[in-house]
């Protein structure tokens, strides 16, 4: 069935160091969401990347999706302790229904 | 807070008990998930729902778990005879499914701790 990798599945970083993490799909996604999860929290909604090649900017996080829509990339600049957490991949099945790839914890040392 | 609530929040209980928990999902939307996460493992899809209508059930999923969304608003996610491998939390998300994507937002979820 389709499958959504992520790579690293941990990454400690200092803090003011640079972050970036790996999506890959076994299928062309039509789009694909990103999410972050806190220590103890749920998965909080970060950004949804609809068409090949986009590239959106939320302050320090650049999310880029790839040409062929089946990778897509977290970059988070000059990372800070409040970016602790595990961020998550996640797209539509060929049946519509949403799936989660494995998801990378981030540790930011002080 | 994102207007998706769950409950129980946390549930112990004893191997071979049934349990059962609930989702309110944000009113105007239209689809409901449940998923279930154990630690440091991503959401693995459990089942979901458009409207009152369930599309989907994971081949994952044993015959001990089911899921309702009776009217189309709230769902309950009821487990049979519990193993101590059903141990989770148990994550419900609800959607306003479009064209262009289905932005999932979860509620805090229900902790189940099986004896």
């Amino acid at each position: 069935g389709q499958q959504v990798m992520q790579i690293p599945q941990y990454q400690h970083v200092q803090e003011g160091e640079d972050f970036t993490t790996y999506c890959n799909s076994s299928t062309t996604l039509s789009n694909i969401q990103w999410y972050k999860q806190r220590p103890g929290g749920h998965p909080v909604f970060l950004i949804q990347l609809v068409k090949s090649g986009e590239v959106k900017k939320q302050k320090r996080l650049t999310f880029q999706f790839g040409e062929a829509k089946k990778n897509s990339s977290l970059h988070i600049t000059a990372t800070q302790t409040t970016d602790v957490g595990t961020y998550f991949c996640a797209g539509p099945t060929s049946y519509d229904k949403v799936i989660f790839g494995p998801g990378t914890s981030l540790s930011v040392i002080p | 807070d994102t207007g998706v609530s769950q409950d129980p929040r946390h549930k112990i209980t004893k191997r071979g008990q049934n349990v059962t928990f609930r989702c309110d999902p944000i009113s105007e939307h239209n689809r409901l998930y449940w998923y279930r996460q154990t630690l440091g493992q991503g959401p693995e899809f459990l089942t979901y729902f458009q409207n009152e209508a369930q599309l989907e059930k994971s081949r994952l999923l044993s015959d001990r778990f089911s899921a309702e969304r009776p009217k189309g608003s709230f769902s309950t996610l009821e487990i049979q005879r519990t193993e101590q491998g059903d141990s989770a939390m148990y994550l419900c998300a609800s959607s306003s499914h479009s064209g262009s994507g289905d932005t999932q937002y979860f509620g805090p979820g229900t902790r189940l701790t099986v004896l």
